[in-house]
């Protein structure tokens, strides 16, 4: 069945370091690729996205690029905040299961001042 | 403003005791889910709805109930025969007019059993 790994966390930073979160995927077919964001104490927030190879998502500063050759989705920003302190979701969705997600563990990430 | 409301914020209950979570939508969305998150793993599909009167069983979904009689409005019902209730819980939904199939969260309902 489709799976999403994500790199184990916690991940701590300090203010302006550079981030990389690891995802990679199994699926068959050509998912759509996601990442989302949880603040503490609230619901998830669509950070970017990607439909195919090659692709690359961006929002905020944030980055990722579909790499279909790896099966990965990474995420990574140049110079993190500390309000950009929360969990990261991967997320993947096949193209025939509809609008069914199927999500990673999630990365808590810790940006300290 | 369009969006997604659940409510409770937070809510506890005595173990034993069934319990309804709301979930309302105003984004005239088709699909509905409800998802149930622990600490430290992801998020588990428990129901999900496409249409109104309509629903489907998600990963995780002995111990739970839903209705979908309004397009608005998915409650998610936790009864008694759910072994570990306590667990954040978070609605979702999309249009299956976008092509991305974007999925829109609510808050979330914290409940505690005890």
């Amino acid at each position: 069945g489709d799976s999403v790994t994500q790199m184990e966390g916690p991940v701590t930073l300090s203010e302006e370091a550079f981030l990389t979160i690891n995802c990679t995927y199994t699926a068959t077919g050509y998912p759509s690729l996601f990442w989302y964001v949880q603040y503490p104490g609230e619901g998830l927030q669509l950070l970017l996205k990607a439909t195919k190879a090659d692709d690359k998502g961006s929002n905020k500063g944030f980055e990722a690029t579909y790499r279909k050759e790896t099966t990965s989705f990474h995420l990574e920003k140049g110079s993190v905040q500390v309000s950009d302190s929360a969990v990261y979701f991967c997320a993947l969705r096949r193209e025939t299961s509809g609008s069914r997600l199927t999500f990673g563990e999630g990365t808590q990430l810790t940006v300290n001042p | 403003d369009g969006g997604i409301t659940q409510s409770p914020k937070y809510l506890f209950r005595k173990e034993g005791q069934n319990v309804t979570l709301s979930c309302e939508q105003n984004l005239n969305h088709d699909a509905m889910y409800w998802y149930r998150q622990d600490p430290g793993q992801g998020l588990r599909l428990i129901y999900y709805s496409q249409i109104v009167n309509d629903f489907q069983k998600g990963d995780i979904a002995e111990g739970y109930s839903v209705s979908r009689e309004k397009k608005e409005s998915f409650p998610l019902t936790v009864t008694s025969a759910q072994k570990n209730p306590t667990a954040f819980y978070l609605c979702a939904s999309t249009s299956d007019r976008s092509s991305y199939n974007e999925q829109f969260f609510g808050p979330g309902t914290r409940l505690t059993v005890l």
